[in-house]
């Protein structure tokens, strides 16, 4: 079955630790993104890929760093730098740009311990 | 002013009852337009495109009103399990970055 996986679904890190969250997809398609929800507020992006070796800052991509060496996968790394990293985060995808649907993973929920 | 915005509700209905949800979007350049439903704690899912004309699926329809500058989505017959929160999405003209307004909550109550 096509889809976008999105791993570990819980994650839990240490303040000051940079940790790494998963987005790999088979679908073919050539955009991804990766946004920020805070609980009760809408998706906020934080970095965008069109093409492979390729990605654009979002409206909060401070904090963040991410890579798009291969077309399925686009990690996000939340480095020690993002002062407020505790929220539930969702990788997408889409054919191409935003005027077709996005697919979403299933989020990865980190919490700053 | 916020790219989309959106009533946050929540909007608390009987069974059966007919409710609609505004969103409002600043870019009158704006292409593409979209609602998303989103369950508490998962990934928000595509519920429907809204088109110039206006679409149906359903007891679910969304019209789009350029001239003002908003969409809107109506759901007739109310069920349990429409119960979520559903997000308003835009895309502007050639753009990339899909904005998603912050939600509206519905609860639909026996």
């Amino acid at each position: 079955d096509g889809g976008i996986t999105q791993s570990p679904k819980y994650l839990f890190r240490k303040e000051g630790q940079n940790v790494t969250l998963s987005c790999e997809q088979n679908l073919n398609h050539d955009a991804m993104y990766w946004y920020r929800q805070d609980p009760g507020q809408g998706l906020r992006l934080i970095y965008y890929s069109q093409i492979v070796n390729d990605f654009q800052k979002g409206d909060i991509a401070e904090g963040y760093s991410v890579s798009r060496e291969k077309k399925e996968s686009f990690p996000l790394t939340v480095t020690s730098a993002q002062k407020n990293p505790t929220a539930f985060y969702l990788c997408a995808s889409s054919i191409k740009g935003g005027t077709t649907e996005a697919f979403f993973g299933q989020g990865t929920r980190l919490t700053v311990v | 002013r916020k790219e989309v915005e959106q009533d946050p509700g929540p909007f608390n209905v009987p069974e059966g009852a007919t409710v609609a949800f505004n969103c409002t979007y600043s870019n009158s350049a704006s292409q593409s337009f979209f609602w998303y439903r989103q369950d508490c704690r998962k990934e928000p899912k595509l519920l429907m495109s809204v088109y110039s004309s206006g679409n149906e699926d359903g007891r679910f329809t969304a019209q789009l009103n350029r001239a003002s500058q908003y969409i809107s989505l109506l759901i007739r017959d109310s069920k349990l399990s429409d119960s979520a929160t559903y997000l308003c999405v835009v895309t502007p003209t050639g753009g990339f970055k899909t904005i998603f307004g912050a939600g509206t909550r519905l609860f639909v109550k026996a």
